[in-house]
């Protein structure tokens, strides 16, 4: 059964990039497509982007001049690198399988705060 | 983009009572092609990630209890709870699947127990 676990920095400056990783187990990082969804605290889910297992990336056009998804096969690791970071980018970040009718299993999320 | 509206935002139902949520989208989200509707329905818990319930607008996820159940198409859904444990306290959320790359939620149900 496949497994994510979110890590990386849970606190980040204004302006500078955000960096999450996501490591996969239970199953080859490479035979599914993965996305990352983002919750701010109290509110509700904004996808954020995927990359597919034949590689493409797709980005939410609100965030797709800061975005990027990318995936490390070796490590079983996805990231996510957000740059120009605001206190709007604030929010728990998920990462999940994207199957092609849904997203799960989820990671359990972790918080970043954008603050100085 | 398609908006995702769900009603209403809040629930209060007694335990064994059904509990239902509503779904609407901006636009259709049925594809004749393969006659499916592109709907999916999340649980989630406080303090967990969501849960994948039901794709396809009707299609239990494997291992979600047949208490949950999905009906609709077109642009209206529905998410049905037929007998409500206390473990079912949770927000819920629709997403339509239909316009990827920009898949969208809907705002969030919360249910609760009366």
């Amino acid at each position: 059964q496949v497994q994510l676990q979110e890590s990386g920095p849970g606190l980040v400056k204004p302006s500078e990039t955000l960096s999450l990783t996501c490591t996969v187990s239970g199953g080859s990082i490479s035979s599914y497509s993965w996305s990352w969804i983002r919750q701010p605290a109290g509110k509700g889910l904004e996808w954020v982007g995927r990359i597919l297992n034949t590689g493409p990336t797709h980005y939410n056009p609100s965030l797709k001049s800061r975005v990027t998804i990318s995936v490390d096969t070796s490590k079983s690791q996805l990231s996510l690198k957000l740059s120009s970071v605001t206190a709007a980018d604030t929010a728990l970040y998920y990462c999940a399988r994207a199957r092609d009718y849904a997203f799960g299993p989820w990671g359990q999320g972790i918080l970043v705060t954008v603050s100085s | 983009d398609i908006a995702m509206t769900q009603s209403p935002d809040s629930l209060a139902v007694s335990l064994g009572e059904r509990a239902t949520i509503n779904c609407k989208s901006s636009q259709s989200v049925f594809d004749s092609s393969n006659n499916k509707n592109y709907l999916a329905w999340y649980q989630q818990k406080p303090g967990q990630p969501p849960k994948l319930l039901i794709y396809w607008a009707s299609t239990r996820e494997s291992g979600v209890p047949d208490r949950f159940s999905g009906s609709g198409s077109g642009t209206d859904f529905t998410l049905t709870i037929s007998s409500l444990q206390a473990e079912d306290v949770a927000v819920y959320y629709c997403q339509q699947y239909y316009s990827p790359p920009l898949y969208t939620f809907g705002q969030g149900t919360k249910l609760e127990i009366k």
